[in-house]
């Protein structure tokens, strides 16, 4: 069955250390990759997303994912964090097939406490 | 702000109560889907909707049901209430079947 796993539950950092969550999924065929951030109390909101081309991708407030196919990974980085990025990270995937549809896979979410 | 509506905000019903959750899309967007986030499950896709027609089943249980009107909001049904399905319930929007997808607020569903 595909699934997405996401190696650590929860992370505590203090700011400025550097961050790297990561991410592996599993389904052989092509897939299109996200990262979406959770604030307490808000909704999911998009970081950054891989659908082709390269493969170190850049998003929203400092962070990038570099997708390494032989791998099936895609990990999240951010050189320094703030304070304000405390928060819960999932990884999501929609694996591209025959049937053509949104539909994402999740992973089970980091939980990111950074300390100021 | 996403552009994705979701009401009722939090919804505190009895098991066996039926309730109705509504999600308007983003302006544009053609397709709606909805997840169920719990705390043993995680986010867990139940159903897309595009332009009127469903497009993809997932682990949606037969007491739950979805449509999509014509104006393109959406709405899903929950029957027979059970206390296990206390969850968070995301619906999301996209411009097609696989764009990025956008989020609303979530409606939070407690059944005692």
């Amino acid at each position: 069955a595909q699934s997405v796993s996401q190696h650590n539950h929860h992370v505590i950092l203090s700011e400025a250390a550097s961050l790297e969550l990561g991410c592996n999924y599993s389904y052989g065929g092509t897939v299109n990759l996200f990262w979406y951030v959770q604030y307490p109390g808000q909704h999911l909101q998009l970081l950054l997303k891989y659908f082709s081309g390269d493969p170190l991708v850049k998003g929203i407030k400092g962070f990038e994912a570099e997708f390494i196919k032989s791998k099936f990974s895609f990990n999240l980085r951010k050189p320094s964090v703030q304070w304000s990025d405390t928060a819960e990270y999932f990884c999501a995937v929609r694996p591209i097939g025959s049937s053509n549809t949104g539909k994402l896979i999740f992973g089970q979410g980091t939980t990111l406490q950074v300390k100021p | 702000d996403s552009g994705v509506t979701q009401t009722p905000k939090h919804l505190i019903t009895a098991t066996g109560q039926r309730v109705t959750l509504r999600c308007s899309p983003r302006s544009g967007d053609l397709s709606v889907y909805w997840y169920q986030q719990s705390l043993d499950q995680g986010l867990q896709f139940l159903i897309q909707y595009y332009n009127g027609e469903e497009r993809a089943k997932g682990n949606i249980l037969e007491r739950f049901s979805a449509q999509q009107f014509p104006d393109l909001h959406s709405e899903l049904n929950l029957s027979s209430l059970e206390l296990g399905d206390s969850a968070l319930y995301f619906c999301a929007s996209s411009t097609t079947v696989t764009d990025t997808q956008y989020f609303g607020p979530g409606t939070r569903l407690t059944v005692l």
